[in-house]
């Protein structure tokens, strides 16, 4: 089956710096590719959806200038949250989701940010 | 707005008893729907999904799950549960095509599965 890597799978960063997560679709073209986020025993939270060549398109009450996303070619997208803060300690799941709508969308395996 | 209600939050089972995980969408337009596991410190796995067609859809690792129209509901169930299907199960909706849909994935809040020797 088709597969999504995020790296790193584990970061651990100071309050104040930036860092930036990555999703790969390793074997297919994502033209969209989806960020969610997930606080622990709780569900998964859309933050944005990017189409390659294009701006992502923000979730209400996602700080679009704090988590940077970047699509910038068919198999990357990038995540970057800036000036981080504990509160975004979280679990980061990408998704991506080859050709069309109504394709099968396919998921990373998440990326555990720990901020200090 | 399209939600979804996953009703348990936690299940316990025994092994190879069967179990139920319920879910209830609310849409006022047609939607696709799925299920998806997560393990410890994991992404998620598709496990199957409902686009159109027979109401009854088979998955991987033997779990089946029935859309309901009339009851807007999409149980996940398998007969017999081994102590490797302990994991987080969520239900997701999406828009169906004709809507513009299956771009974004509501999940549900999701259920703890948890299968005891």
């Amino acid at each position: 089956g088709a597969v999504v890597s995020q790296h790193p799978s584990w970061v651990i960063c100071k309050s104040g710096t930036s860092v930036k997560i990555e999703c790969r679709s390793l074997d297919f073209q994502a033209t969209t590719m989806f960020w969610y986020r997930q606080f622990p025993k709780q569900s998964l939270m859309l933050m944005a959806t990017s189409n390659e060549g294009s701006k992502a398109t923000y979730e209400q009450g996602v700080e679009k200038d704090k988590f940077l996303i970047n699509h910038a070619s068919l198999t990357l997208s990038t995540l970057t949250v800036t000036s981080a803060h504990p509160e975004d300690s979280s679990f980061y799941i990408c998704s991506a989701r080859p050709g069309q709508a109504g394709n099968t969308i396919y998921f990373g395996e998440g990326s555990w940010l720990t901020v200090v | 707005a399209q939600s979804v209600t996953q009703l348990d939050s936690q299940v316990p089972v025994f092994e190879e008893a069967p179990v139920e995980l319920r879910c209830n969408y609310s849409s006022s337009v047609s939607v696709y729907l799925f299920w998806y596991v997560q393990y410890p410190n994991q992404g998620l796995q598709l496990l199957l999904k409902y686009l159109s067609g027979s109401t009854l859809v088979k998955g991987i690792n033997g779990f089946e799950a029935e859309f309901n129209k009339s009851q807007t509901s999409f149980h996940l169930r398998k007969p017999s549960v081994h102590i490797s299907d302990t994991a987080e199960y969520f239900c997701a909706v999406s828009l169906s095509i004709s809507f513009g849909g299956y771009n974004k994935l509501i999940f549900g809040a999701g259920t703890r599965l948890a299968v005891h020797p």
